[in-house]
């Protein structure tokens, strides 16, 4: 079974401050999505990166697809109150149509 | 315009009764997604169609059954409801049976007395 662990699992912080989140795994994974969920809604895709090593960004936020391929990271600069949320890492799997989720990381 | 519609919001029953959620979605995807959230918020597949055949089928109790009519919707009844099956259910859609972006419904939430 593919376990994705989400580290912090709650993080609480400063209007302004920055925070990484990290997302890991012993699994190889073919790529690698974000998504942010609120309270009361379904969860919003944010990125979803594909090569390993690869770093996208959208506007404060950057994500990191590791060498490996088995982990992420997200990092949010100068966090906002609107950033509340919880962060949900999923990984696919080659040749299955499978997202596992990670164990989430609220903020 | 919703993207991906559950319905019913909220759900209240008893232990042993059947109930059904249903799911449509209005993106054009020919995959759709039954996922269960439990109250440590961790996400995890059941089903997955794909024009409407079958293409996931996690380990679920048989007691739950999807069924999709046409490749917009995808239906999940659930027999003989359990104390355990309290929890929120999305319902998710995406292009292709491959991992592609998932839209989501703003779930169902089911609670067993």
């Amino acid at each position: 079974t593919q376990l994705l662990e989400q580290s912090p699992q709650f993080l609480s912080i400063q209007e302004g401050e920055n925070l990484t989140v990290y997302c890991n795994s012993s699994s190889v994974f073919s790529s690698l999505q974000w998504y942010r969920q609120e309270p009361g809604e379904g969860p919003v895709l944010l990125v979803t990166v594909v090569t390993g090593g690869e770093v996208k960004k959208l506007k404060r936020l950057t994500f990191q697809f590791g060498d490996a391929r088995k982990d992420s990271s997200l990092h949010i600069t100068a966090a906002q109150p609107g950033d509340t949320g919880l962060y949900l890492c999923a990984g696919a799997n080659f040749g299955n149509e499978k997202l596992t989720f990670g164990t989430g990381t609220r903020l | 315009d919703t993207a991906v519609s559950q319905t019913p919001k909220y759900l209240v029953t008893q232990m042993g009764n059947d109930k059904s959620i249903k799911c449509e979605q209005n993106l054009g995807h020919d995959t759709m997604y039954w996922y269960k959230q439990d109250s440590k918020k961790f996400l995890k597949i059941m089903f997955s169609y794909n024009n409407k055949e079958l293409i996931i089928n996690e380990t679920v109790p048989n007691r739950f059954s999807p069924k999709s009519p046409d490749k917009a919707h995808l239906n999940l009844h659930i027999n003989s409801l359990e104390l355990g099956d309290s929890a929120v259910y999305f319902c998710a859609s995406s292009q292709g049976n491959r991992p592609q972006p998932q839209h989501f419904g703003d779930g169902t939430r089911l609670s067993i007395l």
